[in-house]
């Protein structure tokens, strides 16, 4: 069975202050990890994915096997990152298994 | 990127009646589209993989007699919830995979009266 658990359901920063939201996986295989963010009143839609290793919008994840983590983090934190954000594991079906969301407050 | 809409984006129904909501992926053929299921607060659940031509795969828990599910084109996939409850009331997402990408829908919201 796969798992994903985001411990933190709201985290509140400030502006400027770096940013981190945990993320922790169980998964037999080789998952694939992505963070997905809904912003207020729009759709859900992909922030990055860890096989791409890209940077989006100043966040980066990385993959940690040994800790079955994949912490999103940001240095700097600005008000338009205020989000929900959701961890995701797809499996060997490709169904993506979500976490339960973190609600991040960047405040000014 | 690639879109994919949800008709309607909400719906009223009474206890009883059926309610189809439609996902469409305008622009790119979506083999394969997934319905999760959200209550308030709470994270997205899988309900089913549906599957162009063939039958959809249900979670466990999900009964697939309440939730119809048909594909039967490469860009449209149709949730039909029979014989509505209040219980059934909820945030119905829809998703399209491209590529290993999932991409959502808006979601509809019903709630049964």
């Amino acid at each position: 069975a796969q798992r994903v658990t985001q411990p933190e359901k709201l985290l509140s920063v400030f502006k400027g202050a770096p940013v981190e939201l945990k993320c922790n996986y169980s998964y037999s295989g080789s998952p694939e990890l992505f963070w997905y963010v809904q912003y207020s009143r729009q759709r859900l839609q992909l922030l990055l994915r860890h096989i791409s290793r890209e940077s989006i919008k100043g966040f980066t994840a990385d993959l940690n096997k040994g800790e079955t983590s994949f912490h999103l983090k940001k240095p700097f934190a600005q008000e338009e990152d205020s989000a929900m954000y959701y961890c995701a594991l797809s499996g060997s079906a490709r169904q993506l298994t979500f976490g339960s969301g973190t609600q991040l407050t960047v405040l000014p | 990127g690639a879109v994919v809409s949800q008709h309607p984006s909400w719906v009223i129904c009474k206890s009883g009646t059926s309610v189809k909501i439609e996902c469409r992926s305008l622009d790119f053929q979506a083999t394969t589209m997934f319905w999760y299921r959200q209550f308030p607060k709470q994270s997205l659940m899988l309900m089913a993989t549906s599957n162009e031509g063939s039958k959809a795969t249900y979670e466990q828990g999900v009964e697939k007699d309440k939730f119809l599910i048909n594909h039967a084109s490469l860009t449209l996939s149709t949730l039909t919830v029979t014989s509505a409850h209040p219980e059934d009331s909820s945030f119905y997402i829809c998703a399209g995979d491209k590529n290993t990408e999932a991409f959502f829908g808006q979601g509809t919201r019903l709630t049964v009266v």
